[in-house]
């Protein structure tokens, strides 16, 4: 499969553990996504990777939350101290750097529940 | 206001029909589009990408109004498998990928 890959699928966690996600990217994609999605909302935009560098971050994106690409490849995006109003589908996509290519393909995300 | 604006619907169409949803955005420098098709519970696939003043594939045509500041998608002679959420996305002025909240759309025989 060369598509984007995440892994867990599902975590269920409780509040105040941390949890760490994976997403490894199309292999030719030097753009990585991290977004969050809840019920009825489209993709939250949480931060991107140009390569290894951390180009962006929003303003969503509390301390708690930290992403890392550190080899340019696959990327692991963490939650501390998890809080209910963290549960929701975390997505990753990749993509190569926009241009008139600049199609994102998005991984079956991480379903994020905190009780 | 959000930088992608899409109605949610649902847009409840009978079989055969033909729907059309815009999508509005603000930043006129944005100059890549997209349409994806998001199931239930699954991740956003690619539909269509816009990039000009529109795009046509088989029974689905989305169109660039740069003027206006909106893309459209119409669906002609749609079918119970179009059934979905439709969310357009942008690239926007850092160019991260920036999406709309989704139009559902419910495809009724």
């Amino acid at each position: 499969d060369t598509g984007v890959s995440q892994n867990p699928r599902h975590k269920i966690t409780k509040r105040g553990q941390n949890v760490t996600f994976r997403c490894d990217p199309i292999s030719e994609h030097n753009r990585l996504y991290w977004y969050r999605q809840t019920l009825g909302q489209g993709p939250e935009f949480l931060t991107y990777f140009q390569n290894e560098a951390q180009l962006e971050k929003s303003r969503l994106l509390s301390d708690r939350f930290s992403a890392e690409r550190p080899k340019g490849s696959f990327s692991t995006l963490e939650i501390q101290r998890t809080e209910q109003g963290d549960s929701a589908m975390y997505l990753c996509a990749s993509s190569l750097t926009p241009g008139q290519t600049a199609e994102a393909f998005f991984g079956q995300g991480t379903r994020l529940t905190v009780v | 206001r959000k930088e992608v604006e899409q109605d949610p619907g649902p847009f409840n169409v009978p079989e055969g029909a033909t729907v059309a949803f815009n999508c509005t955005y603000s930043n006129s420098a944005s100059q890549s589009f997209f349409w994806y098709r998001q199931d239930c519970r699954k991740e956003p696939k690619l539909l269509m990408s816009v990039y000009s003043s529109g795009n046509e594939d088989g029974r689905f045509t989305a169109q660039l109004n740069r003027a206006s500041q909106y893309i459209s998608l119409l669906i002609r002679d749609s079918k119970l498998s179009d059934s979905a959420t439709y969310l357009c996305g942008k690239v926007g002025s850092n160019y991260q990928l920036i999406w709309g909240a989704g139009t559902k759309l419910i495809i009724k025989p």
